[in-house]
């Protein structure tokens, strides 16, 4: 298995520009997890999906970040207007479904927004 | 809400000698504990977990963990450490009731010298 697949792996934009990050989660996992990381803040988790169903975003900043999972193998995070201070690695991570199963990470997207 | 605890910013070791890293928890019910690793420029990768059962439970490149109830505690345990160990180290916990979500403790930078 590939793992999670996650695009680009890095990202440079300017302030005001329009950000998509993607992420293909492994075949056959029912959840799907955004997380951002930065120094001050640590690891966050932004919103996850249950079978391409949204459950919680209550950690998404703000209205300029929305996230869609369309189907099961593709999911996008988007930043509109991208600010400097959005500047994170952002992971996607995927599960199969139980309580006691297993989170796999991407490798990330280093986002820096100048 | 659950909550992890990292108390250690950073711990240092001798390499050949045994780690230990820390990790308090707060649940109101059954935790399901988890120790992942980063190394830098990559994503997180998973260690290993208790769910039930043994206490002491075993995982990945020789590290193991131990559940104790009493001290709300999930220790992350190596018996000789080795130099290519020194990365960053999350613990985190899920509590039933709270979906699939994972809180992450702040995690711990492990350093292992020659």
């Amino acid at each position: 298995d590939a793992g999670v697949i996650q695009s680009p792996r890095h990202e440079v934009t300017e302030m005001g520009q329009e950000v998509t990050l993607r992420c293909k989660p492994i075949s056959g996992h029912d959840y799907l997890f955004w997380y951002r990381q930065t120094m001050m803040r640590g690891l966050e988790l932004l919103i996850y999906f249950n079978n391409n169903v949204p459950i919680d975003d209550s950690g998404m900043p703000e209205d300029r970040f929305s996230a869609k999972m369309p189907n099961a193998s593709f999911s996008t995070l988007k930043i509109q207007p991208s600010e400097p201070r959005d500047s994170a690695v952002y992971f996607c991570a995927s599960q199969p479904g139980g309580l006691g199963d297993t989170q796999y990470f991407g490798p990330g997207t280093r986002l820096t927004v100048l | 809400a659950q909550s992890v605890a990292q108390p250690e910013d950073q711990v240092n070791v001798a390499e050949g000698n045994p780690l230990t890293v820390k990790c308090t928890y707060s649940v109101s019910g059954n935790p399901y504990l988890f120790w992942y690793v980063q190394y830098p420029n990559r994503g997180l990768q998973f260690l290993l977990k208790y769910i039930t059962g043994d206490n002491l439970v075993k995982g990945s490149y020789g590290f193991e963990a131990e559940f104790n109830k009493s001290q709300t505690s999930f220790h992350l345990k190596k018996p000789s450490a080795l130099v290519s160990d020194s990365a960053l180290y999350f613990c985190a916990v899920r509590e039933f009731w709270d979906g699939n979500k994972l809180v992450f403790g702040a995690g711990t930078i492990l350093r292992v010298k020659s």
